[in-house]
């Protein structure tokens, strides 16, 4: 039962690349979601989706895009690195508005 | 102001012993539920107990019971019997129709340490 998966689990980028984080979950949910957890301040919702093609954004998505294009992936793009964006992203998945949603291992992004 | 708060940064608890850790909440969605997860230091969430807002009694799984006082929007958690093993970072969090930052995500709070002694 693999869950959500992210990949990859660590990473470190210089100011001003891009790159992508995956995510994918094998439990069929429609709800997908992606934070960004900072010491001190808990987890704080980037971007989500309700389904595929469907996408919104959340409290702190600047600098991120997202795109659904299945009900198992749930992407998350960073444009153009800043360091700011070091962080720990985790992603998320539940099956319907009201119940737990279940997260990935994490991803710890270094930006330098 | 803040959805979810929680006062406690950390706290220490003696091996066996029961330990409370505070949440309350802002809402004015009249459906909404409120979730606890927890955070070893190997990083991932754990997903622990919920309680919806219409549920009349209070939730528990195992050692972990959750004490919901809805007037006074108060939605703390209570372990039991606490173990070497309870150490670890503890998140309330909640989840209404909508937040400001999404319909239907979860907003957590800052977190509360918990430190159980031997």
């Amino acid at each position: 039962n693999a869950g959500v998966t992210q990949t990859p689990k660590f990473q470190v980028l210089k100011t001003g690349q891009s790159m992508t984080l995956q995510c994918a979950q094998d439990m069929n949910h429609e709800y997908m979601s992606w934070y960004r957890q900072d010491p001190g301040m808990g987890l704080r919702l980037i971007h989500y989706s309700v389904g595929a093609g469907i996408t919104d954004q959340g409290e702190v998505p600047n600098g991120y895009n997202v795109s659904r294009s299945t009900t198992e992936d749930f992407p998350l793009r960073l444009l153009s690195a800043a360091p700011s964006q070091t962080s720990v992203y985790f992603c998320a998945s539940s099956y319907v508005a009201n119940t737990e949603a279940f997260f990935g291992q994490g991803t710890r992004l270094t930006v330098v | 102001a803040q959805k979810i708060t929680q006062t406690q940064p950390g706290m220490f608890v003696q091996e066996k012993e029961a330990v409370t850790l505070d949440c309350t909440y802002d809402t004015s969605d009249p459906s909404y539920g409120l979730f606890w997860y927890k955070q070893p230091s190997s990083g991932e969430m754990i997903f622990l107990i919920y309680q919806g807002s219409y549920d009349q009694q209070n939730a528990t799984e195992g050692r972990y019971s959750l004490n919901f006082q809805k007037a006074r929007k108060s939605a703390n958690l209570v372990i039991s019997a606490s173990q070497l093993g309870d150490s670890a970072m503890y998140f309330c969090a909640m989840r209404e129709a909508y937040s400001g930052a999404g319909s239907y995500q979860l907003t957590f709070g800052k977190g509360t340490k918990l430190s159980v002694i031997p």
